[in-house]
């Protein structure tokens, strides 16, 4: 069946980095956009980050731009999130997403999703 | 960008309830509206896209309606397993910025 398996999060100091991986499986990883959607302790959904089908295309929330990084390999199924600078803000559940079509382009939606990969920015 | 309100933020309510949940934009979406339930300590789930397409596998207790700016989620008969916390999300702009709701919780009365 179609899954994803984030992994990668931890407990990190304020201004380190993190690097998360979500693993697809039971589809054509290949053929999808993929997007990463966190939510804060107790807060709502925030989307993060999205990559084309080929990595060509990428966009990021104006709250990480300059310091996350999206990135997949299409040859592991994987997808990867890269969190530089990181801020207590930075702190909750990351999820990956897989859109609906190769490229990201009005009326898409985020599924399924995976079971998400905590992160913790603490000194 | 596009801002999405969902009313009420929370909301209690007794099994077989019929309950709504409003989502309103600040613009027109079309009908390019989706909601997702989320249960605690687990990830969204999509149950309606298009603004009232039920995803396969959803109870068919569950509706969606609208278009332009104004959206509901309606829960016919409200069951156990329906306690979670409800987001609409607009998919009308290509860039997902604050793309979804801030969320309505559906609390057991």
């Amino acid at each position: 069946q179609v899954q994803l398996v984030e992994s990668g999060g931890g407990v990190v100091q304020p201004g380190k980095s993190l690097r998360l991986s979500c693993a697809a499986s039971g589809f054509s990883f290949d053929t999808y956009a993929m997007h990463w959607v966190r939510q804060a302790p107790g807060k709502g959904l925030e989307w993060v980050a999205l990559i084309s089908f080929d990595g060509g295309y990428k966009k990021f929330a104006d709250s990480v731009k300059g310091r996350f990084t999206i990135s997949r390999d299409n040859s592991k199924n994987t997808l990867f999130l890269q969190l530089n600078s990181l801020t207590r803000d930075d702190t909750g559940i990351y999820y990956c997403a897989r859109d609906r079509r190769a490229i990201t382009v009005a009326n898409y939606w985020f599924d399924p999703w995976g079971q998400g990969t905590l992160v913790t920015v603490s000194s | 960008d596009i801002q999405m309100t969902q009313s009420p933020s929370s909301l209690s309510a007794s099994v077989g309830d019929r309950v709504t949940i409003t989502c309103r934009a600040s613009q027109s979406v079309s009908t390019y509206l989706n909601w997702y339930q989320q249960k605690p300590g687990t990830a969204p789930k999509l149950l309606i896209y298009d603004a009232s397409i039920l995803q396969t596998g959803v109870p068919s207790r569950f509706s969606g309606s609208g278009s332009g700016t104004d959206f509901t989620l309606t829960i016919t008969s409200l069951q156990p397993e329906d306690f979670a916390t409800y987001y609409c999300q607009q998919s009308y702009s290509d860039l997902p910025e604050r793309t979804f709701g801030q969320g309505t919780k559906v609390e057991i009365k």
